[in-house]
């Protein structure tokens, strides 16, 4: 069965440190790929996506993932964290013939603890 | 904009209860999730309609779960009986486009259910 495996369940940073958190997922096919977030006491909130074309792309408030399709990942940087970037992040891919279906598969999430 | 509303936040029942829960998604938004997260663990699709219709409840355990999208908009979850494991956020989602896995998903609070 399709899976998508985060590596890191929980990192605790110094602000102004890099991030780098990992992300497979098991599909040899065509995907759609997704990182969302969680602040605190908040909704689940799209931080950046893929579908094609460069696979470095931009989100929200600095962050970037890169989609290496040899590797089979999708990974989610930022040159340099603060103290409100404290949340949990998910990778999320919509896999093969689900393209037109929306339908994500989610990893299993990693906490992100920024001290400032 | 108003956002993916879920009622109630939290609930509290004793197995073998019964226990609903309500979803109303953003405006115009042909296609509605319904999420099951336990607790460390990635949301997990029980289903997902498209208008009033079911694309997708391949992950919804039929035997004790129910779902419905009523006139297409408005959507109710129901568990009955409720099981121990069912303890989990129940989020709900939707998305402006129909049959496209290219969405950005739009996700509401979660209802929070714990099962004594």
């Amino acid at each position: 069965a399709q899976s998508v495996s985060q590596h890191n369940h929980h990192v605790i940073l110094s602000e102004a440190a890099s991030l780098e958190l990992g992300c497979n997922y098991s599909y040899g096919g065509t995907v759609n790929l997704f990182w969302y977030v969680q602040y605190p006491g908040q909704h689940l909130q799209l931080l950046l996506k893929y579908f094609s074309g460069d696979p470095l792309v931009k989100g929200i408030k600095g962050f970037e993932a890169e989609f290496i399709k040899s590797k089979f990942s999708f990974n989610l940087r930022k040159p340099s964290v603060q103290w409100s970037d404290t949340a949990e992040y998910f990778c999320a891919v919509n896999i093969g013939w689900d393209v037109n279906t929306g339908k994500l598969i989610f990893g299993q999430g990693t906490t992100l603890q920024v001290k400032p | 904009e108003a956002g993916v509303a879920q009622s109630p936040r939290y609930k509290i029942i004793e197995k073998r209860q019964s226990v609903a829960f309500w979803c109303n998604p953003i405006s115009g938004h042909a296609t509605l999730y319904w999420y099951q997260q336990i607790l460390g663990q990635g949301p997990k699709l029980l289903i997902q309609f498209q208008n009033n219709g079911v694309v997708d409840d391949s992950q919804l355990p039929k035997d004790r779960f129910s779902a419905e999208r009523l006139k297409g908009v408005d959507s109710t979850l129901k568990i009955q009986p409720a099981k121990l494991e069912d303890s989990a956020v129940y989020l709900c989602a939707s998305s402006p486009r129909k049959l496209a896995g290219r969405n950005e998903q739009f996700f509401g609070p979660g209802t929070r259910l714990t099962v004594l």
